[in-house]
């Protein structure tokens, strides 16, 4: 398995510009997360979903935040409008199982809001 | 919720040498305590393990210990080599899915 996939690994935008981050979890995981991670705050829960279903979203700092995860083998983190606090690093992870908490990250997307 | 504090923030080690990360947690209900270690530009790997059911666990050369009346649990690296500079970070889950993170150490191995 090729692990978590996220897209794009940069990105570069300006304030007020709509950003979409990507993600394809491990084939057969049913829980899927996404992280936020930054020096001052650390690695930060935004939400997660079981079997496609958003379950836990209360870690989305507000409504310029949204997360889709419209099939088994796909999310999308977006910011819509975007501001120069949301640059950080996002990570996507999935797992299994009930008492899913062994996490397999993806690589992370890099983003930066001029 | 859970609180995750985490120390050293940095530790510096002779390489062969042994390493140790503390960490404290908050919620008495947490029982899933992992170690995660991240590489440069790259996401945070599980690298080890261990449930409230459990007081010690090793996997070659890294061991964590828990103690659950104390709420501490610690990792330890021996026989430190340059590839285990990294940043490593404690977790625990006071549910069974929104694991806390600790704010990280970053370990450096000097050959």
């Amino acid at each position: 398995d090729a692990g978590v996939i996220q897209s794009p690994r940069h990105e570069v935008t300006e304030m007020g510009q709509e950003v979409t981050l990507r993600c394809k979890p491990i084939s057969g995981h049913d829980y899927l997360f996404w992280y936020r991670q930054t020096m001052m705050r650390g690695l930060e829960l935004l939400i997660y979903f079981n079997n496609n279903v958003p379950i836990d979203d209360s870690g989305m700092p507000e409504d310029r935040f949204s997360a889709k995860m419209p099939n088994a083998s796909f999310s999308t983190l977006k910011i819509q409008p975007s501001e120069p606090r949301d640059s950080a690093v996002y990570f996507c992870a999935s797992s299994w199982g009930p008492g899913a908490n062994v996490l397999t990250f993806g690589a992370g997307s890099r983003l930066t809001v001029l | 919720g859970e609180n995750v504090e985490q120390h050293p923030s940095t530790l510096s080690v002779q390489e062969g040498d042994s390493a140790v990360i503390k960490c404290t947690y908050s919620d008495s209900a947490s029982n899933y305590f992992p170690w995660y270690k991240q590489e440069l530009g790259k996401g945070p790997q599980l690298i080890i393990d261990i449930r409230s059911n459990v007081g010690e666990k090793k996997d070659q050369r890294i061991a964590v210990t828990l103690n659950k009346t104390a709420k501490h649990f610690s990792l330890h690296i021996t026989e430190t080599q340059p590839e285990d500079s990294a940043v490593y970070f404690c977790a625990a889950n006071p549910n069974d899915y929104k694991l806390s993170f600790g704010a990280g150490t970053t370990v450096t191995v000097r050959a």
